[in-house]
Formats: C-alpha cells, sequence, structure tokens
C-alpha cells in the first residue's frame, strides 16, 4: 500500500513567520505534488517535483517554495506566512503506471494569524 | 486553460440513487477521475475512465462519460451514509497534469 505522510496535521503560525511542510513517500516515485485546497475551489497546484532537485512551478506558486533533496521528500516552504495562506495543504505522489492515479497524504491544515 | 465545474452539494436520503454531475473544458483530456475525500482525511481514488469510453461500472458505482458534451457523471446507487464525503472530479490533459474540479460535497440522511 501506497502511504504518503505529512509532518503535521494541523499548524497555527503568526504572520511573517518561516513555514516549512514535509511531505515523505515510500513507494519510491518520481513525481510529487503540493496542492492547496480551498471550499469550493477545490486543489490548485501550487509546485510539483518530477525529480529529485528537480521542481515546476503549478498554478499559484506566489509566496511558496519547494525542496527536493531526495526522491521520497518534498517540503512546501511559506517564506514569510501571510493571513490568505491560511488554508488545507495536500501532497501527492505519483508513479508511472497507466492510471497515473495520485496518492495523497491526509492534509496539514495551517491558520496564519 | 482548463476548467473543472461541480456542484457545491447534494443531499439525498439513504438507500436512494446519487449522481454528481462535472463538465470540463479541456478536449484533450485523456482520463477523467472521481476521487473521494472523507472528513479529516486526503483524497482517494474511486474510480476512473479513459477518454474513449462512454460508460464504467464497478460495484454501486457507475461514471457516465459524454465527451461530446464535456460532461461526466457519477452514480451512486443505494447510497449509504459512510458514503456521505467530498467528491472531486479531475481531468488528466496530455501533460498528464491532474485539474480538479471544486467538489461536490454528499450529504446522505438516514
Amino acid at each position: 500500500d501506497v502511504k504518503v505522510t505529512q509532518s503535521s496535521r494541523y499548524l497555527v503560525k503568526r504572520t511573517g513567520e518561516k513555514v516549512f511542510l514535509e511531505c515523505v513517500q515510500d513507494m519510491d516515485h518520481e513525481n510529487m505534488f503540493w496542492y492547496r485546497q480551498d471550499p469550493g475551489l477545490g486543489l490548485r497546484l501550487i509546485y510539483f517535483s518530477y525529480d529529485v532537485k528537480m521542481k515546476e512551478k503549478g498554478d499559484i506558486p506566489e509566496g511558496y517554495s519547494v525542496s527536493r533533496e531526495k526522491k521520497e521528500r518534498f517540503s512546501l516552504i511559506l517564506e514569510s506566512a501571510s493571513t490568505n495562506q491560511t488554508s488545507m495543504y495536500l501532497c501527492a505522489s505519483r508513479g508511472t503506471g497507466r492510471v497515473n492515479e495520485q496518492y495523497f497524504g491526509p492534509g496539514t491544515r495551517l491558520t496564519v494569524t | 486553460g482548463e476548467d473543472v465545474e461541480q456542484s457545491l452539494f447534494l443531499s439525498v436520503r439513504e438507500g436512494d440513487s446519487s449522481v454528481i454531475n462535472c463538465t470540463y473544458t479541456d478536449s484533450s483530456s485523456t482520463y477523467l477521475y472521481w476521487y473521494k475525500q472523507e472528513p479529516g482525511a486526503g483524497l482517494q481514488l474511486l474510480t476512473y475512465i479513459f477518454s474513449n469510453m462512454d460508460m464504467k461500472q464497478d460495484q454501486r458505482l457507475t461514471v457516465l462519460l459524454n465527451k461530446k458534451d464535456k460532461h461526466l457523471s457519477l452514480r451512486i446507487a443505494d447510497t449509504q451514509t459512510g458514503d456521505s464525503a467530498i467528491y472531486f472530479c479531475a481531468e488528466r490533459n496530455a501533460g498528464n497534469m491532474l485539474t480538479f474540479g471544486g467538489g461536490t460535497r454528499l450529504m446522505v440522511k438516514p
């Protein structure tokens, strides 16, 4: 069974703080993704990575950066958290099968005050 | 760009059928997916359909695809309280990226 874990389920940070969200997958997948989920807006792609040290911007990368130093780990960084980054953050990984299913972690609910 | 639309909310009684609808704009979609998100959890793939099919059945689930109208639906037969969740429609484009709809919250009343 594929497992995608995220470092925290709930996080509360202050405006201006640097925030790290960690994601680890155990299936040796090349592709990993960070999304944010907001009510009525579905999932929006922030960044993705198709290999170690490789990253590509998604639809809403502003205010975020990422790091992929090891294949199993993909980190999302908020350099200076703002209240409009209060959201649910979901990490996913994807293998190379025909269906290309994405496997999701449980999410981190981040509140920036 | 690509756009995927879903209604926000659906309420049904236990034992009835539920139909969740989705429209998309990208005619180059290769696969279309239905994901389920239970409270406090991430998304889990429920079912999928390849773009050259028009129907797929999997136990209580039936997926219908009208490629001409770019309309996808998910029918859940004999809906149970355990089916209460948010359901996301997603399309995969030629670049292998997913575009998700806003999600439909299904509430099943006993």
